[in-house]
């Protein structure tokens, strides 16, 4: 079955980065784009970025551009979200989904709480 | 890219329908038929529920349906369950490998 495993619960301070795991099994991992969505305690979901696993093309959205960076790992895989300069609304949930083909993200991560605190 | 206009919430009795609407822009909702809607408990990751603004993936309710109209799609919950309260978000395609979420809807049942 298909399955996204994040890591771990991170806690970084102001200025710091953050790179976040979804490893992913059940699927042929290059046949599907991968896309991350946040959501800030108590808001709603926002759509961050999209990588093709073929071919490892991406697209951010536009006020993040700057400060963020997906990969993957094809032997493992695994994608990657690094988030720079954290801010303190960066604090949020952040969740790897895969694009269904649809146009939908069909299956989701169960999360990562990344906490930006002093 | 701005966010899909939904309503805060909507609530509805048991057994009754409700309809969440979600209105995008030509450059999202209006062009493509890529409009998707999520589930979401208080502590769990989203759930597909409606794919390509219509479509229900395997084992989700046909109580659930989808539909869109121009630069609106909509969310029907028929037969309103206590299980359906929850926060419904919409999502569509955007062009060029993007993608745009609705501000979400938390429903109640009354």
């Amino acid at each position: 079955q298909v399955q996204l495993v994040q890591s771990g619960a991170e806690v970084k301070k102001p200025g710091a980065s953050v790179k976040v795991s979804c490893k992913t099994s059940g699927y042929t991992f290059i046949s599907y784009g991968l896309s991350w969505v946040r959501q800030a305690p108590g808001q709603g979901l926002e759509w961050m970025g999209w990588i093709s696993a073929h071919k490892g093309n991406t697209q951010y959205v536009e006020n993040l551009r700057d400060r963020v960076t997906l990969t993957t790992d094809t032997p493992t895989s695994t994608a990657y979200m690094e988030l720079r300069s954290l801010k303190f609304d960066d604090t949020a949930v952040y969740y790897c989904a895969r694009e269904g083909g649809g146009g939908d993200f069909d299956f989701w991560g169960q999360g990562t709480l990344v906490t930006v605190s002093s | 890219q701005s966010t899909l206009t939904q309503p805060a919430s909507v609530s509805g009795s048991p057994r009754q329908s409700i309809t969440i609407s979600c209105t995008g822009t030509i450059t999202d909702v209006g062009t493509y038929n890529l409009v998707s809607w999520y589930q979401q408990y208080p502590g769990k990751a989203p759930k597909l529920i409606i794919f390509e603004a219509n479509k229900r993936p395997s084992g989700i309710s046909n109580r659930f349906s989808g539909s869109k109209s121009g630069n609106t799609a909509s969310l029907t919950i028929s037969g309103l369950q206590a299980a359906d309260e929850a926060d419904y978000y919409c999502s569509s395609y955007a062009g060029r490998s993007s993608w745009v979420f609705g501000g979400g809807t938390k429903v109640t049942v009354l």
